[in-house]
């Protein structure tokens, strides 16, 4: 079957620093990938996407590229702020099975100053 | 509306009794979803509608979960005999009607069963 594998959360980070979150993914076609955030007391927000091998997907500093040949979609920002605090979401989409989104299980981001 | 509203935001239930969980999809957008999200089980898919129909009902964890769609617009979830086990965040999400197209979630109704 389909399914996302995450790291496992909470992360801690200062402000400014490197952000990595590891996604892979399983698939039985070639899927659209996406990272969704979740603000506190807020819903899922779409934050990134890519749909093929080799896209990058970028938005608000956060960046994921697409690798086929390893089935990861790893979420990186250069420096991230206390505002990036959020729960985030790797999440996979195949053509072909309906539109149904499959996610990881989350990963908790907590910036401190 | 501007995005995909849902309503009740949060709803407090006594084990047994049913509930109605609404959600009303962007405008326009002809594809609607229903996810739990609950503590340990990360984001679950429950059904999928396209306009009135349901395709794809895969994920409804019994037969006490029901959805229907009017209209082609508003969606009601409806939980009959709650348990504490169905205690999560309902999620509705919608999307127009071309696969791949950029799925927009609302912000979920929080229900409680004591």
């Amino acid at each position: 079957g389909n399914s996302v594998t995450q790291m496992e959360g909470p992360v801690t980070l200062s402000e400014e620093a490197f952000l990595t979150i590891n996604c892979t993914y399983t698939a039985t076609g070639y899927p659209s990938l996406f990272w969704y955030v979740q603000y506190p007391g807020e819903g899922l927000q779409l934050l990134l996407k890519a749909t093929k091998a080799d896209d990058k997907g970028s938005n608000k500093g956060f960046e994921a590229t697409y690798r086929k040949e390893t089935t990861s979609f790893h979420l990186e920002k250069g420096s991230v702020q206390v505002s990036d605090s959020a729960v985030y979401f790797c999440a996979l989409l195949l053509t072909g099975g309906g539109n149904k989104l499959t996610f990881g299980t989350g990963t908790q981001l907590k910036v401190e100053l | 509306g501007a995005g995909v509203s849902q309503s009740p935001s949060n709803k407090v239930t006594e084990k047994g009794k049913d509930v109605e969980l609404r959600c009303d999809p962007i405008s326009g957008h002809t594809a609607l979803y229903w996810y739990r999200q609950s503590l340990g089980q990360g984001l679950e898919f429950l059904i999928y509608f396209q306009g009135n129909s349901a395709p794809d009902k895969s994920g409804l964890p019994s037969d006490r979960f029901s959805a229907e769609r009017t209209g082609g617009s508003v969606s009601t979830l409806t939980i009959q005999r709650t348990q504490q086990e169905d205690s999560a965040v309902y999620l509705c999400a919608s999307s127009l009607v071309s696969v791949g197209n950029t799925i927009y979630f609302g912000e979920g109704s929080w229900l409680t069963v004591v």
